[in-house]
């Protein structure tokens, strides 16, 4: 297994609060991404990054931010969660154009 | 825009049949990758195609690629019930930087 752990598991929040999600991988590759899973949707990406302080926005970026000071770590921030952020989130990494392999997924309710 | 769409939503199979799920995309894409989740679980590479004409087989699966057409299939032989799970599709949007537009995705379900 790639090997890619995310923090925390699972959490319950209230809305108006911040919370920060964390990817950690032990692979060193350049690539990391955020997804979020939700019924009917897929997987729909909401941050990548491409190195130390390199990100972009993906399809769902309002409401979140992302932030990546080391290789092997990229903190998904909500600034103030809500409802409709309720949803499982998803770490995944790649080499350059090459498999993304996903985390083992953290599950957020926001209530 | 990129779409991809994957059909059926749902499929309920008998063990020992064959059938198949398709993915089909809206624009030009090298890559398109097939992943297999479990309900509560991580999702896990099943196959990835990166050229037309291309074709990959795994046990009892076999996925294919015509960028012509802009379509792909995974195809399933004689299923199990151990096939039973969430099948994805997802392309590359392009670009150096490997973003994946996913399908809906399949829920498939082997019935003994």
């Amino acid at each position: 297994d790639a090997g890619i752990t995310q923090s925390p598991r699972h959490k319950v929040t209230e809305t108006g609060t911040p919370v920060t999600l964390r990817c950690h991988q032990t692979e060193n590759h350049r690539y990391m991404y955020w997804y979020r899973q939700d019924p009917g949707h897929g997987l729909r990406l909401i941050h990548y990054s491409y190195g130390v302080k390199d990100t972009d926005k993906g399809e769902v970026s309002d409401g979140y931010s992302v932030s990546r000071s080391k290789t092997e770590d990229f903190l998904l921030t909500l600034e103030s969660a809500t409802s409709s952020q309720t949803s499982v989130y998803f770490c995944a990494i790649s080499a350059f154009s090459d498999t993304q392999y996903f985390g083992p997924g953290t599950r957020l309710t926001v209530l | 825009e990129l779409k991809v769409e994957q059909n059926p939503l749902f499929l309920s199979m008998q063990e020992g049949k064959n059938y198949t799920i398709y993915c089909n995309y809206s624009t030009t894409s090298d890559r398109l990758y097939w992943y297999r989740q479990d309900p509560g679980k991580s999702l896990e590479s099943l196959f990835v195609l990166l050229s037309n004409g291309a074709v990959k087989q795994e046990g009892r699966l076999m996925a294919s690629l015509d960028t012509k057409a802009r379509l792909s299939t995974l195809h399933i032989t004689a299923a199990v019930h151990d096939l039973s799970a969430t099948y994805f599709c997802a392309v590359d949007g392009g670009g150096a930087t490997n973003k994946l537009i996913f399908g809906t995705g399949t829920l498939l379900a082997v019935q003994p």
